[in-house]
């Protein structure tokens, strides 16, 4: 099993600020890491695949960077849709894992 | 337009059984690998199984032996279905395909049908 530590478990931010969320993981799971979005009462969102690919739709505030067992969500300029939650996966192999999330909240 | 409709859930005692179905338009299970997720009331995502477009499977430690995936090919529908549930079995479960590329990201999920197994 691939444990994913993900942090900090909540975040107060404002509009238009810039913000950073980071997930490890228990070994080296090559670039095999992906970031969601989730809002109340909905399904999970794919922002952010292979670690640092934006899936198609998806702002350009959104980027993703790391690889091996160290990554990182950041969201530049905050907007107020970007206020969710936050999961970071690991694909490279089953089970698979998920981060235990990042509340994003509004200060 | 790719759509999953996830169905079948409902309140149900410990020691029950129930079958959940995913529904899929836009892509054809036959070739694609399609997993089940959940969330407990206010938790976190957990995978809990795989079924491959051969149809082998895989499946979480905590469901293993319980809950079976499985799928129809002519229905386009996938299914779990969910064995001795136990309390901690409550969550809402989601439907999601596992993309055949880079990251294997799962890009596509369903609206989720909640499941509540309580006496």
């Amino acid at each position: 099993d691939i444990p994913l530590t993900q942090s900090p478990s909540s975040l107060s931010a404002s509009v238009g600020d810039r913000v950073t969320i980071t997930c490890r993981a228990s070994q080296t799971i090559s670039n095999y890491l992906n970031w969601y979005q989730q809002k109340p009462g909905k399904a999970p969102k794919l922002l952010i695949y292979a670690a640092s690919n934006l899936q198609s739709g998806v702002p350009s505030r959104f980027s993703g960077s790391g690889s091996g067992t160290d990554f990182t969500l950041t969201i530049t300029s905050l907007q107020p849709e970007d206020f969710a939650t936050y999961f970071c996966q690991q694909s490279f192999g089953t089970p698979y894992s998920f981060g235990q999330g990042t509340k994003l909240e509004i200060k | 337009e790719v759509q999953l409709v996830e169905s079948g859930g409902g309140l149900i005692q410990p020691g029950g059984s129930l079958r959940l179905s995913c529904v899929v338009s836009g892509l054809t299970v036959s070739d694609n690998y399609m997993n089940w997720v959940r969330q407990a009331p206010g938790k976190g995502l957990e995978w809990v199984s795989i079924i491959y477009s051969g149809g082998s499977t895989r499946y979480a430690d905590s469901v293993k032996g319980r809950l079976i995936i499985s799928k129809d090919n002519s229905k386009n529908t996938v299914y779990l279905e969910m064995n001795s549930l136990k309390v901690e079995d409550t969550a809402v479960y989601y439907c999601a395909r596992e993309a055949d590329s880079s990251g294997y990201p799962f890009d596509h999920w369903g609206q989720g049908t909640r499941v509540t197994v309580s006496s």
